[in-house]
């Protein structure tokens, strides 16, 4: 398995702001994604980062509010823009090693928006 | 789209007894993989089955890929204080696309 971290592991923020998160893996891993969980529910998928192009989102979730970036095979970043109380949220990097269906998470980053 | 039902959503235990928890789905899954989840950190891979059938433990966890393809439960044998947490199963449809989460089950277990 993989070994992920997040940066930061927790924060609290202002309504309107942005915060950037940063996932780092210490292996390059095939495929990375970001989910959200919000408080006491399961996780939900927000996007799947391709190195080298443009993130896949699914429904519900759009690139302007959560915009990623994924320059390398190692690293990926997800930004929540023009935060709201409702954006407060557990977000978690996850990631596939190439050929396996497996997916390990990072510990996750803390959101609360005030 | 797919929609896994966990169950049940909550279980308060004794310590030394054994849990059962499963997921059942509509829709026919190609892998089904089983998470737990502690207070402040991110999932951690406990089992995944890729295989119709396939009965697959790690230590006193035991999981199944059900025969139909829908469905998957876990057990825990002879729980322990440090079992607690959520325990989310998780279904994939193909190789390579997305999980499809279960809302999870809180375990609780009293010594």
């Amino acid at each position: 398995s993989a070994v992920i971290s997040q940066k930061p592991s927790r924060d609290i923020c202002q309504r309107g702001t942005s915060l950037t998160i940063q996932c780092q893996v210490d292996s390059q891993v095939t495929m990375m994604f970001w989910y959200r969980q919000q408080p006491g529910q399961s996780l939900t998928l927000i996007a799947t980062a391709n190195q080298g192009s443009e993130a896949t989102y699914e429904s519900g979730f759009v690139i302007d509010k959560f915009p990623i970036s994924r320059p390398n095979l190692t690293f990926s970043t997800l930004t929540v823009s023009n935060m709201s109380p409702e954006d407060s949220s557990i977000y978690l990097c996850s990631v596939a090693a190439g050929g396996v269906d497996e997916q390990y998470f990072g510990p996750g980053t803390r959101l609360t928006v005030t | 789209g797919q929609q896994l039902n966990q169950s049940p959503q909550s279980m308060f235990i004794q310590e030394g007894e054994d849990v059962s928890m499963n997921c059942t789905s509509s829709s026919i899954f190609n892998t089904w993989l089983w998470y737990k989840q502690d207070p402040g950190e991110g999932p951690v891979l406990l089992i995944a089955l890729y295989k119709a059938g396939e009965l697959t433990s790690n230590g006193r966890l035991t999981a199944q890929f059900g025969i139909t393809r829908k469905d998957s439960f876990l057990n825990i044998s002879a729980s322990i204080p440090s079992d607690v947490g959520i325990y989310f199963c998780a279904g994939q449809l193909a190789s390579g696309s997305r999980l499809t989460f279960g809302e999870g089950t809180q375990l609780t277990v009293n010594p």
